[in-house]
């Protein structure tokens, strides 16, 4: 069964350091998604992305993240400068058409910024 | 906006036993509203979902009824086993096309053999 992948499941980092946290959604799939949990919290929506542009994102995802589709593949989130606040697990999920209704998501990432 | 309120947990059941889990909801329009589970080390899953007012969604023994008059989505077992041990997140999407997942805070479910 096709699912989404994340690497790496666990990134340590100093802060003010720049991460880029990469996914792969299912294949056939047109809508992408980045959310974080943070230890404890609730799961935040981020950023929506279709058709190579952002369509959604929250109050979160300030001038220090982006999100890019480099290739046919690959999803990505960057953070620019970490700060100890995005210590969070982020989840990538992807959706398959606008008349789809379910976002399949990745196992996380854990990033941890010290 | 939107928003999802979930049954404050833990909750620590022994096998066999009933479960409800208590969720309800803010919404303008008609959202799709779901139950993801996450396992001990582990990403989110999809257990069910209702897309409509009345709907019942099923998987694995759990259900849960889509209720427009109540605004709520409460997940339901008739006899959980040990292995159903998680945490239960209720959640909603829009009809914007972006779809966006709105979560409630999650309940933290132990079942003891």
């Amino acid at each position: 069964e096709p699912e989404v992948t994340q690497t790496p499941s666990h990134q340590v980092t100093q802060m003010g350091q720049e991460v880029i946290l990469r996914c792969v959604p299912i294949s056939n799939h047109l809508y992408f998604y980045w959310y974080r949990q943070i230890l404890g919290q609730k799961v935040e929506f981020l950023v929506s992305f279709y058709n190579n542009e952002i369509s959604e994102k929250s109050e979160i995802f300030d001038d220090q993240f982006s999100v890019e589709r480099p290739d046919g593949s690959n999803f990505t989130l960057k953070i620019r400068s970490t700060k100890l606040e995005d210590s969070a697990m982020y989840f990538c999920a992807s959706r398959e058409s606008w008349g789809a209704d379910t976002q399949y998501f990745g196992p996380g990432t854990r990033l941890t910024v010290l | 906006g939107n928003s999802v309120t979930q049954m404050e947990g833990p909750v620590t059941l022994s096998e066999e036993a009933f479960l409800t889990i208590n969720c309800t909801y803010t919404a303008t329009g008609y959202p799709s509203l779901f139950w993801y589970v996450q396992y001990p080390g582990e990403g989110l899953q999809l257990l069910l979902k209702a897309t409509k007012a009345d709907d019942k969604g099923s998987n694995k023994g759990f259900e849960a009824t889509y209720r427009k008059e109540t605004t709520s989505f409460h997940l339901e077992k008739g006899s959980v086993q040990v292995s159903d041990s998680a945490v239960y997140f209720c959640a909603l999407s829009d009809q914007g096309s972006a779809r966006q997942l709105t979560f409630g805070s999650g309940t933290q479910l132990t079942v003891l053999p």
